[in-house]
């Protein structure tokens, strides 16, 4: 089965530009939830969806969102780029929304702020 | 809210010695815990995950050991390989789908 898909891999944008990453969750997965990692904050949450539908949103700004198709694949979008948005986005799937089953993550998408 | 605390950012073990990992708490009503690898370039790999109702969970060469009273729970590599260098977390469930995570620790093994 394949694991997590995230595109692309590695963007270099400048400050003020929006960008667009990719999600595919595993196959059959239906809840897709997206982190920003960087070495001063770690591992922090952003979003998760199920069924097209945001359930939980983590301390970021608005200039951060996101949204999930019918086929369970997810985007997310960041708008107004700043200097402090360079982190390695990951995202990461779960079947569905019990909080007892581990989330399995892509190798994430590393953006470049210049 | 839930927070989540390594004990050692890093950690170094001789090749073929036990390595052991710890991960605190702070939500004496969180019932699952997931330990993750993650190697250079890549996302967490899932290792192994442990329920609330259990206090040892093994599995190939990792065991995860939980102590509720306390609320503190450890990783244990048996006869770690140069493959199992890599930074590992812990993290526990705040919410729906929302993974708090530890702030890692990085095992460097020397040959």
């Amino acid at each position: 089965k394949a694991g997590v898909t995230q595109t692309p891999r590695y963007l270099i944008k400048t400050r003020g530009q929006q960008v667009t990453l990719s999600c595919s969750p595993i196959s059959g997965h239906r809840s897709v939830s997206w982190y920003q990692q960087t070495p001063g904050q770690g591992l922090q949450f952003l979003f998760e969806y199920f069924s097209e539908t945001q359930r939980n949103k983590g301390n970021f700004p608005g200039r951060f969102s996101g949204r999930q198709f019918s086929n369970s694949r997810s985007e997310m979008n960041v708008s107004t780029l700043e200097l402090g948005d360079s982190a390695l986005y990951l995202c990461a799937s779960s079947p569905g929304v019990a909080s007892n089953q581990p989330q399995h993550f892509g190798d994430g998408t590393r953006l470049s702020i210049l | 809210g839930e927070s989540v605390g390594l004990h050692l950012p890093t950690l170094s073990v001789q090749e073929g010695d036990n390595s052991i990992i710890n991960c605190a708490y702070s939500n004496s009503a969180s019932d699952y815990f997931i330990w993750y690898k993650q190697e250079s370039g890549k996302g967490p790999q899932f290792i192994i995950d442990i329920r609330s109702n259990m206090d040892k969970r093994q599995g190939q060469r990792v065991t995860v050991l939980l102590n509720k009273t306390v609320k503190h729970l450890s990783l244990q590599i048996a006869a770690t390989q140069p493959g199992d260098s890599a930074v590992y977390f812990c993290a526990v469930y705040q919410g729906a789908q929302k993974l708090v995570f530890g702030q890692g620790t990085r095992l460097t093994i020397n040959p």
